[in-house]
């Protein structure tokens, strides 16, 4: 079963804008992913933040962390056609590798 | 370093029959993990081995089973294949801390 939800479920935007995607999980956690998936590929990791962080950047990535909601966002600044992908946030209970997976977002960034 | 290699990328099987999907982890990680990928359910986790171990099983029927040898390389069997086990099989490995996944380029199986 799905820990969460992420929303939006699709998203289309020119190049050169942010695209924001949210994720929203139902149990304590240890940490939190984002990973990116290419059509019928695996998934490529792009950054944790532990559930002790309020915010991480990484390149043009930023994520965002509310333990109290229960809820992060990603924001990919000054996008690119080339990060066309879907995007699924994953959290972590415990150490060790067993992540729970959201139901991701499609971003669609348009040329 | 190489990635996580799967073998193979695509196999299609009918119904009843058993397969098994090969995964070499990156050099020196001694985790692995497997997930199974489809439209409807998402990404669900299998089961995790760590150094020859199972460590962690997902909520899957036992005709779902794997083994991890000493070099660390996993395998993942089927067994009396259903239409529903059409997905795209991911395998994982992981370093020490086992948090941060590397993820292969799955095995899609078609069961006809």
């Amino acid at each position: 079963s799905q820990q969460g939800e992420e929303d939006p479920q699709a998203l289309s935007i020119q190049e050169g804008e942010n695209a924001t995607m949210n994720c929203s999980y139902k149990t304590s956690i240890n940490n939190l992913q984002w990973y990116r998936q290419n059509s019928g590929r695996g998934l490529v990791h792009l950054i944790l933040i532990r559930s002790n962080e309020r915010e991480k950047h990484s390149g043009r990535l930023r994520v965002t962390l509310d333990t109290s909601k229960k809820s992060s966002s990603l924001l990919i600044t000054a996008s690119r056609a080339a990060d066309t992908a879907s995007y699924f946030c994953a959290t972590g209970e415990t150490s060790g590798s067993r992540l729970t997976f959201g139901e991701g977002t499609q971003l669609t960034v348009n040329p | 370093k190489a990635g996580v290699t799967q073998t193979p990328r695509y196999l299609i099987k009918t119904r009843g029959q058993q397969v098994t999907l090969s995964c070499s982890p990156i050099s020196g990680h001694r985790s692995v993990s497997w997930y199974q990928q489809t439209p409807g359910q998402g990404l669900q986790f299998l089961f995790e081995y760590f150094s020859e171990t199972q460590r962690n099983k997902g909520n899957f029927p036992g005709r779902f089973s794997g083994r991890q040898f000493s070099n660390s390389r996993s395998e993942m069997n089927v067994s009396t294949l259903e239409l529903g086990d059409s997905a795209l099989y991911l395998c994982a490995s992981g370093s020490q801390g086992r948090e941060k996944l590397f993820f292969g380029s799955g095995t899609q199986l078609s069961v006809l």
